[in-house]
This record gives C-alpha cells, sequence and structure tokens, in this order.
C-alpha cells in the first residue's frame, strides 16, 4: 500500500505558468482534500471531493481549479501562476470526515 | 464561529522534561471531532489521535497523553519524559457537525524543539 503519494515533489513556476498537482490514493477513499500550508498559519483547504465527479470549495479556492474523474485521483490546478501561491500543498483522504486523514508528502511550489 | 486555537507557538525544552501542548477550540455543534497531528522536520504529517465530542476519557498511550474537557473546550496533549525525536510542529485539529461540513480546521501549530 502506497497509501497517499503526490506528483511533483517540488516545482518553480514563472509568475503566469500553469501547472497540475496529482494525487492519488489507494486506500478505496471517498474523501479527497487539498491544502496548502504557509508559515505561521497552519493549514488551509483549498478544495474538497466528497467522490467521484464531485468537487466543492473549501476556505481558500480562488486560483485553483480542481477534478476527479477517477476515485483514486484528485487533480489541482493553477491556471496562471502567483507568487502568492506559492506555498507546501498537502493532499489527503479519508473514509469520512469524522476519521482520520491521510496525507501525502506535500509538493513545494515556488513562483517566482 | 468555528476555530482552533493553539497560543504557543514555540516551545522548547531539555530531554526528559514534560511538556503540555495547548489547544482551545470553538464550535456550537455537539457532535465534532478532535484531532492532533505532527509534522517532523521531515515535512510529512503524522496522525496521533481522533476523539468525538461524546468521549471525554482521557487518553494514555506510552509517553503520550491527551486531555479532553468540555467544560473548557480544551483538548491539551502532554509529552512525559520528552526526546529530541520529539522535536516537530503539532497541530490540532477539530472536525465540526459530526463530519456534516466536511472540513477539518487546523490550528496554526505549535513547534516544540527538545534539546539534547
Amino acid at each position: 500500500n502506497a497509501g497517499v503519494t503526490q506528483t511533483p515533489k517540488f516545482r518553480v513556476l514563472k509568475t503566469g505558468q500553469s501547472m497540475t498537482l496529482l494525487c492519488a490514493q489507494d486506500m478505496n477513499h471517498e474523501y479527497m482534500y487539498w491544502y496548502r500550508q504557509d508559515p505561521g498559519m497552519g493549514l488551509r483547504l483549498i478544495h474538497y471531493s466528497v467522490g467521484e465527479g464531485t468537487t466543492a470549495k473549501g476556505e481558500v479556492p480562488d486560483g485553483y481549479n480542481v477534478s476527479r474523474l477517477k476515485k483514486q485521483n484528485f487533480l489541482l490546478g493553477l491556471e496562471s501562476a502567483a507568487p502568492s501561491q506559492t506555498s507546501v500543498y498537502f493532499c489527503a483522504s479519508s473514509y469520512h470526515p469524522g476519521n482520520e486523514q491521510f496525507f501525502g508528502p506535500g509538493t513545494r511550489l515556488t513562483v517566482l | 464561529a468555528q476555530k482552533v486555537t493553539q497560543a504557543q507557538t514555540e516551545i522548547s525544552v531539555v530531554e526528559k522534561e514534560d511538556v503540555t501542548l495547548d489547544c482551545v477550540y470553538e464550535t456550537r455543534d455537539t457532535t465534532y471531532y478532535l484531532f492532533w497531528y505532527k509534522q517532523p522536520p521531515s515535512g510529512e504529517l503524522v496522525f496521533l489521535i481522533r476523539r468525538n465530542s461524546f468521549d471525554e476519557q482521557n487518553e494514555i498511550s506510552g509517553r503520550y497523553s491527551w486531555n479532553f474537557q468540555k467544560s473548557t473546550s480544551s483538548f491539551n496533549f502532554t509529552i512525559t519524559a520528552s526526546q529530541v525525536v520529539d522535536s516537530a510542529v503539532y497541530f490540532c485539529a477539530l472536525v465540526p457537525g459530526g463530519g456534516a461540513t466536511n472540513k477539518l480546521i487546523f490550528g496554526t501549530g505549535t513547534l516544540l524543539a527538545v534539546q539534547p
């Protein structure tokens, strides 16, 4: 069992470039989440999904889009990257919102 | 309002000292879940404990213990006889509404440094 994996681990973008972060889980979880972690602010929820084909906005959704075409994958897209999106991004999954969330190793994104 | 407050930004102790990390939460829901996660310097997030709002029993797991008090809306975490490997950022988190909101609300974390 790989648990939750994220691709890539590191990325540097120039302002205005686009990219997609991939999250995959092999635990058959319905719920998946994307967070960003910034110094002194804990983790903040960007978007989440309660099942294949569904997505919903979290606390800080602006500038991001997501898709959940397959149950095991949850993609996070940045259409036009901005320096304010420099952060560490974590994907997570869970069986139920009240259960433990399993986190991926994180993606460190720098936007110049 | 639903939020989690970890007032201690950084704590530094010497090995073998006991240390308590404070967590105060806010929610009007009667059903909710509380969590603690550890983030070591390597960066991954490690689940430590989950508590539901109906279970106020304190829990002990080795050197770790948790004190849940609904009367003060607190869910504090104590490490007994701390070790250098305990150095990490510790996050307290809340899932309000029994999970109906689908959201895990994190505190800002407490950085624990254990000196040898």
